[in-house]
């Protein structure tokens, strides 16, 4: 039972380059979501994915594309990365779309960009 | 605007003792509150959570408390272990079912 799971773990970027962050769940969740994580700050929701199909924009969108590829995997794009977007980033899933049905995270992408 | 804070950003207590992480959110619409607990290098782990139609709920050694006339959440962990070293971090619904808005964290110190 792995849950969620994330790759890569690490990623160092130069400015201007792309990459895709993946995701994959296990559990048969409806939803999904893409976080950042800054130093000292809580969790800031990037986009989400409520239903298979379905993906919206959350607090801080900007720079970021996503596509929930089928109902196991939700992968996070950086277009041009900037050195703004270096952070820990976590994807989570959850049964359905309503928060009070508990997510599950996965163990994170720390994403360095110089 | 909306905003979840903490009190304290690290909380050091002994080893056995309880602990009282505190919290508190500027949003008095909020019927929906969760407590996390981030270990080094993991996501964030569901602890317990609690509606605003109670004031208090218990779990394994752990007991949430929602004050909302001060507008306060609290997290007792009772008989701290080793194991509870993490930053802990509260979260609140926000105006959407999506929305959870988090708190920056504290950090839990156990001294042997």
């Amino acid at each position: 039972n792995a849950g969620v799971t994330q790759t890569p773990k690490f990623q160092v970027l130069k400015t201007g380059q792309s990459m895709t962050l993946q995701c994959a769940q296990d559990m048969n969740h409806n939803s999904m979501y893409w976080y950042r994580q800054d130093p000292g700050m809580g969790l800031r929701l990037i986009y989400y994915s409520a239903s298979e199909g379905t993906t919206d924009k959350g607090e801080v969108p900007n720079g970021y594309n996503v596509s929930r590829l089928n109902k196991r995997e939700f992968s996070l794009r950086l277009e041009s990365a900037a050195p703004s977007q270096t952070s820990v980033y976590f994807c989570a899933s959850s049964e359905h779309w309503d928060i009070a049905s508990g997510y599950t995270f996965g163990s994170g992408t720390r994403l360095t960009v110089v | 605007g909306e905003s979840v804070g903490l009190h304290l950003p690290t909380l050091s207590v002994q080893e056995g003792d309880n602990s009282i992480i505190n919290c508190a959110y500027s949003n008095s619409a909020s019927d929906y509150f969760i407590w996390y607990k981030q270990e080094s290098g993991k996501g964030p782990q569901f602890i317990i959570d609690i509606r605003s139609n109670m004031d208090k709920r218990q779990g394994q050694r752990v007991t949430v408390l929602l004050n909302k006339t001060v507008k306060h959440l609290s997290l007792q962990i009772a008989a701290t272990q080793p194991g509870d070293s993490a930053v802990y971090f509260c979260a609140e619904k926000g105006n959407s079912n999506y929305q959870l808005i988090w708190g920056a964290g504290t950090k839990l110190i156990i001294k042997p």
